[in-house]
């Protein structure tokens, strides 16, 4: 337990349908972040949240859609998704400045999402 | 961002000392050494992280040389639990965590 717990654990999809991944981190941090892990391939960072502001965004295709509603929680919101989406979704927490900026820090991931795309 | 370079694969018994070696030969002065270790279908998890010379903890240890281009990280008596994958990050830029292949590590009975 890493104090970061992802829902669902598993989910497949339709390319037409719509579905949200949710991360909840209950370790105080203040920066939250989503990654993509696909067969054989090295983690991808795709978003950065620090207080709450999103402060990266590495290229990520629109029909991935972030929301972070507080530290404790944050969302990756799918839509017509592509089966070259399937991966394991990372979420990840730690503990920046209180002014915002992210230091290097150590991460804590949570156990991930398997995302299988039809 | 530094580029790391290390083994891909490593094999090894249960009861040795494994030490994996990273290759970084641009670090920046201002750049952290850091290993995180993963199994299959779970998130990282971090092992230790340093600057220069030794970092010890309850789990394994870091050796990195004066001129900081390499760094070893150093696991004491694995165990089969120890078999995963080891990324070697090097950076500073807070929350850019930068992931290469990875070394994987098959320990043995």
């Amino acid at each position: 337990e890493t104090g970061v717990t992802q829902t669902p654990r598993h989910l497949v999809m339709g390319m037409t349908n719509k579905k949200s991944l949710k991360c909840e981190q209950h370790l105080g941090h203040n920066a939250m972040y989503w990654y993509k892990q696909s067969a054989k391939k090295p983690l991808e960072l795709m978003f950065v949240y620090s207080l709450e502001e999103r402060v990266e965004n590495n290229s990520v295709p629109s029909r991935f859609s972030p929301e972070c509603p507080n530290s404790s929680h944050l969302f990756l919101h799918l839509h017509t998704l592509q089966p070259e989406d399937s991966a394991l979704y990372l979420c990840a927490s730690s503990q920046g400045t209180t002014s915002g900026t992210l230091s290097y820090n150590e991460q804590f991931f949570g156990p991930g999402t398997r995302l299988t795309v039809l | 961002l530094a580029k790391t370079t290390q083994p891909i694969s490593m094999d090894s018994y249960e009861g040795q000392e494994v030490n994996i070696t990273c290759s970084h030969n641009n670090i920046a002065t201002n750049d952290y050494i850091t290993w995180y270790q993963q199994f299959p279908s779970q998130g990282p998890r971090f092992i230790i992280q340093g600057y220069k010379t030794k970092v010890t903890n309850e789990v394994a240890s870091l050796f990195i040389p004066a001129d900081r281009k390499s760094s070893t990280l150093s696991l004491p008596r694995v165990s089969l639990s120890d078999t995963a994958v080891y990324y070697c990050l090097v950076g500073n830029q807070g929350g850019k965590l930068i992931f290469g292949q990875g070394t994987e590590l098959s320990v043995k009975p």
